[in-house]
């Protein structure tokens, strides 16, 4: 069964830029959430897609967005780059919203802002 | 807001011991408790899913309680090996608008 697959792995991009970020959850799976990790800060919360709807969105400026496709897929997108967004974009996925039943992260995109 | 506290932040031991890693969170309503590993530089590996209507979870040498009406887990990791050495995140679930809410880690170092 294949796992949460996050593409690409690496990314550098430079300021001012906007970068598209692709996650395909397991099967089966119809929500998908994406997490910023850096290390000031740790894992925060994005926002989160279910069934092609967005459900919650964390506390993070308009310049980071997403959605989520008919087959589940779902895309994040960054714009207008700053040096403070490089950091792991980690996605994961579950098979109901709001993590009812836990979630399967991917092995995450490293993005480099320079 | 939730808040996810983890201690301690780093833990350097000797292969075979038993050791405990703490969780606690300020908000008792929630959903569940996850607790994942982390390799330096990759994603998350969930380890154990905790209901909040269940105490306790168990996979190999890995046991993991909760106790939700004091906002206390605690990871138990028996017998100690090398290959056991990550850093530990324990995260909580409240169903609610703000996905998972994840402490900072405890790392871990596990001496041959």
């Amino acid at each position: 069964k294949a796992g949460v697959t996050q593409t690409p792995r690496y990314l550098i991009k430079t300021r001012g830029q906007q970068v598209t970020l692709s996650c395909s959850p397991i099967s089966g799976h119809r929500s998908v959430s994406w997490y910023q990790q850096t290390p000031g800060q740790g894992l925060q919360f994005l926002f989160e897609y279910f069934s092609e709807t967005q459900r919650n969105k964390g506390n993070f400026p308009g310049r980071f967005s997403g959605r989520q496709f008919s087959n589940s897929r779902s895309e994040m997108n960054v714009s207008t780059l700053e040096l403070g967004d490089s950091a792991l974009y980690l996605c994961a996925s579950s098979p109901s919203p709001s993590g009812g039943d836990g979630y399967t992260f991917g092995s995450g995109t490293r993005l480099t802002v320079v | 807001k939730q808040e996810v506290t983890q201690i301690p932040a780093a833990l350097s031991v000797p292969e075979g011991e038993n050791l405990v890693l703490n969780c606690s969170f300020t908000d008792s309503a929630i959903y569940n408790l996850q607790w994942f590993r982390q390799d330096p530089g990759k994603g998350l590996t969930s380890l154990l899913l905790i209901q909040s209507s269940q105490r306790e979870q168990t996979s190999g040498r890995l046991n993991a309680s909760l106790d939700k009406s004091s906002g206390r887990s605690t990871l138990y990791i028996a017998a100690s090996q090398p290959g056991d050495s990550a850093t530990y995140l324990c995260a909580v679930a409240r169903g609610g608008a703000d996905g998972l809410t994840f402490g900072k880690g405890t790392h871990l170092i596990i001496q041959p």
